[in-house]
């Protein structure tokens, strides 16, 4: 069974703070995603990755960046954080470029930025 | 700008009871739709998915159903079940820097009463 790790459940990190959010999956996936759910606005891409030192922006990358120096790991990296990265981030991987290749999600971070 | 919609935030329904949750997307290009289902406290997992050359795909007690000319999909369930009620997000997917990206809709809010 796929099993994807994020590395906190909860964060409590203060405003300006620089933030690491880790996330390692075990099945040999190419792709990796980081997405953010707030409520009533669902799950947003920030970057994603099909390989190693490959990454993409999302829908909503501003803020933020990622490293992937391992294939199993994809690390999002909040340079300064503010309070309105305060949410749920979900990090998830898929197997290949397919289109039906469904993601496997970890259980997320829930952070808060004060 | 959404390009899926899904334009009920909840739903509630009976025990025994078919559910249908809805979904709509703008973009014509999309080639494959995913369900997926969240618990709260977990990340989501997949469900079940269409390609966009079929109308119909049935697993158990789920089925989606496409209808390309409305852009429009639905995942009924039959018969609805307590442990059914999570969160629903419909996806679809689009090929963006060599891979297949799932865009997600804002979620559907599932609720079964026994």
């Amino acid at each position: 069974d796929v099993k994807v790790t994020q590395s906190s459940r909860y964060l409590v990190k203060r405003t300006g703070e620089k933030v690491f959010l880790e996330c390692v999956q075990d099945m040999d996936h190419e792709n990796m995603f980081w997405y953010r759910q707030d409520p009533g606005l669902g799950l947003r891409l920030i970057y994603f990755s099909y390989d190693v030192k490959m990454k993409e922006k999302g829908d909503i990358p501003e803020g933020y960046s990622v490293s992937r120096e391992k294939k199993e790991r994809f690390s999002l990296i909040l340079e300064s954080a503010s309070t309105n990265q305060t949410s749920m981030y979900l990090c998830a991987s898929s197997f290949d470029r397919w289109p039906n290749s469904p993601l496997h999600f970890g259980n997320g971070t829930r952070l808060t930025v004060t | 700008d959404q390009q899926v919609k899904q334009n009920s935030p909840s739903l509630s329904v009976q025990e025994g009871r078919i559910s249908i949750l809805n979904c709509d997307y703008t973009n014509s290009m999309f080639d494959y739709f995913l369900w997926y289902k969240k618990y709260p406290a977990e990340g989501p997992t997949f469900l079940i998915s269409i390609s966009s050359i079929k109308d119909k795909n049935e697993d158990g007690r789920f089925t989606v159903f496409l209808n390309k000319s409305a852009k429009h999909l639905s995942l009924h369930i039959v018969p609805s079940q307590p442990g059914d009620s999570a969160v629903y997000f419909c996806a679809a997917s689009l090929m963006a820097g060599g891979s297949y990206i799932p865009t997600f809709g804002r979620g559907t809010s599932l609720i079964v009463h026994p």
